[in-house]
């Protein structure tokens, strides 16, 4: 168990629609990063978070934001749902310093029909 | 920016057998931090090994071992004594040193390991 919790699971939901996915990082660690992983692909880095301020980008969609909130807890929102959408989402975390690993939530699988 | 290459889709070893995954790396940087995670068919993303680049000696956790050759910007993960457990996707993954915040992972496309009896 890495620690990091993230939910749901599994998410089904139509194109146009707009979902929430939950992170709590593990106890301590300020960082949360997030990444896609579509069909048999690598994991694609969306955006990261430090003790609730943005820290870096990477391809992440406009139709796509997140937040971190005072108790440390991510959501990432994705909005006006496509197919090409459907991809399991990680959410990972982190302490300081950079040596120390990301520590992977179990994803939700996200699945726009 | 820095990108990870690895450059077996899949391979395949015996049950026991050795078996080597190749992944090299593009960085200007001279200090900086590289990983091994091992993602088994349930999805979850398991670190496997890390190696500090100022290191010269390489980390070894139990049957995995890696060679990281600086100059070369390779990083390659063995698997001694192959296990069933093993069979898995394995991503090799860079991480720069971190300037006031902890820095992401850019990770390499993956390598499919397959163990047969």
């Amino acid at each position: 168990d890495s620690g990091v919790t993230q939910t749901p699971k599994h998410l089904i939901t139509a194109t146009g629609q707009r979902v929430t996915l939950r992170c709590s990082p593990r106890s301590g660690d300020l960082s949360v990063y997030w990444y896609q992983q579509s069909l048999d692909q690598g994991l694609q880095f969306l955006i990261h978070y430090y003790n609730g301020e943005e820290r870096a980008k990477g391809n992440i969609l406009e139709r796509f934001s997140a937040q971190q909130f005072p108790d440390l807890h991510s959501e990432l929102n994705l909005s006006s749902l496509e197919l090409g959408d459907s991809a399991l989402y990680f959410c990972a975390s982190s302490t300081y310093p950079g040596n120390s690993p990301l520590h992977f939530g179990n994803g939700t699988r996200l699945t726009v029909t | 920016a820095q990108t990870v290459t690895q450059s077996q889709p899949e391979m395949s070893v015996q049950e026991a057998e050795t078996v080597t995954l190749s992944c090299t790396y593009d960085t200007s940087e001279s200090d900086y931090y590289l990983f091994w995670y091992k993602q088994p068919p349930s999805r979850q993303m398991i670190l496997v090994i890390r190696q500090e680049a100022y290191k010269q000696q390489n980390a070894t956790e139990n049957r995995f071992s890696v060679n990281f050759q600086k100059a070369a910007k390779s990083f390659s993960l063995k698997i001694s004594d192959s296990q069933l457990g093993d069979a898995a996707m394995y991503f090799c993954a860079y991480r720069a040193l971190p300037t006031g915040t902890a820095s992401k992972l850019t990770f390499g496309t993956g390598t499919r390991l397959q163990v047969t009896l």
